[in-house]
C-alpha cells in the first residue's frame, strides 16, 4: 500500500545487533498496528499504538508512535534469530470498524 | 486462548471452479475481516461484517461473496476461480466498538491454489 511505506524493505543482522523498522504514513494515524509474519504464515499481533508519543513494548520488541509526524517506528534490542520474520505495520482508517491497511512489510534476516 | 479459526488451511481448484473458506472469530467477537495476501505481497482488505452485517468492503471482486452468520463465524465464497485468486486468505475479528480501540487478531490464513 502506498499509504504506508516501510523502511528498509530488507534487512539482514548478526544475531545480538539492534535495529529499527520505519513505518511512515501519508494519513492522519487513528492507530498503529505492528504484526509480525512468518512466511505463508499467520500474522501475530504484537502490539498496538494509539496515542502520539505512545511507547510499548513487548519482551524485546519496542514500538513508538510519533502522531505528529505520522510515522512509528518498531526497534528490537539484541536480535535473535527467532525475530527473523516479515514485519508489517498497518494503520487504523477513521471508520468506526477498525479495518487495517497494511504497509509493504520489512523482511528481517538474523544470522547466528 | 482460543484463537480465530480458518478453515481449510489449504485449497487446490481448477480454474472457474467455486471456493469456499470459513472462518470461526475468536469468542465473543463481533466483527470478522477477510484480507488477501498474495505471494510477496502486503494483506488487502477484502470485506467485513459487525454483527452479521458488511460494515466495510475493499477491494474485493464481483466474483466474491461472505456473509456473517448467527454465531458470528463468516464465509467467503469465490466463483469462477481464476489463476489470479491464488493467495493466502486471512479471517481477522476484534470486538466492534464505534471507535478505533481494540485489537484485531488474525487465523493462520486459507492457502488457495488454482491451477
Amino acid at each position: 500500500s502506498q499509504e504506508l511505506e516501510q523502511s528498509p524493505q530488507s534487512l539482514i543482522v548478526q544475531e545480538g545487533k539492534n535495529l529499527t523498522i520505519n513505518c511512515t504514513s501519508s494519513k492522519t494515524l487513528y492507530g498503529l498496528y505492528w504484526y509480525k509474519q512468518k512466511y505463508g504464515e499467520g500474522l501475530i499481533f504484537l502490539m498496538m499504538l494509539q496515542k502520539g508519543g505512545e511507547e510499548k513494548s513487548h519482551e524485546k520488541i519496542t514500538a513508538k508512535l510519533d502522531e505528529k509526524k505520522q510515522q512509528s517506528s518498531l526497534h528490537i534490542t539484541a536480535s535473535q534469530p527467532s525475530h527473523a520474520g516479515i514485519y508489517l505495520c498497518g494503520f487504523l482508517n477513521s471508520g468506526g470498524y477498525q479495518k487495517v491497511t497494511f504497509g509493504t512489510g520489512t523482511k528481517l534476516q538474523v544470522i547466528p | 486462548a482460543a484463537g480465530v479459526i480458518q478453515s481449510p488451511r489449504h485449497l487446490i481448484k481448477e480454474k472457474r471452479e467455486t471456493a469456499t473458506l470459513k472462518c470461526y472469530p475468536i469468542p465473543r467477537h463481533d466483527t470478522v475481516y477477510w484480507y488477501q495476501q498474495g505471494p510477496g505481497q502486503d494483506p488487502q482488505f477484502l470485506i467485513s461484517f459487525y454483527e452479521k452485517m458488511q460494515s466495510d468492503k475493499g477491494s474485493i471482486p464481483d466474483r466474491f461473496s461472505a456473509q456473517q452468520f448467527s454465531d458470528y463465524h463468516s464465509e467467503l465464497n469465490m466463483s469462477s476461480l481464476e489463476l489470479g485468486d491464488s493467495a493466502l486468505y486471512f479471517c481477522a475479528s476484534s470486538l466492534g466498538t464505534s471507535g478505533p480501540t481494540g485489537e484485531l487478531f488474525f487465523g493462520e490464513g486459507s492457502r488457495l491454489t488454482v491451477l
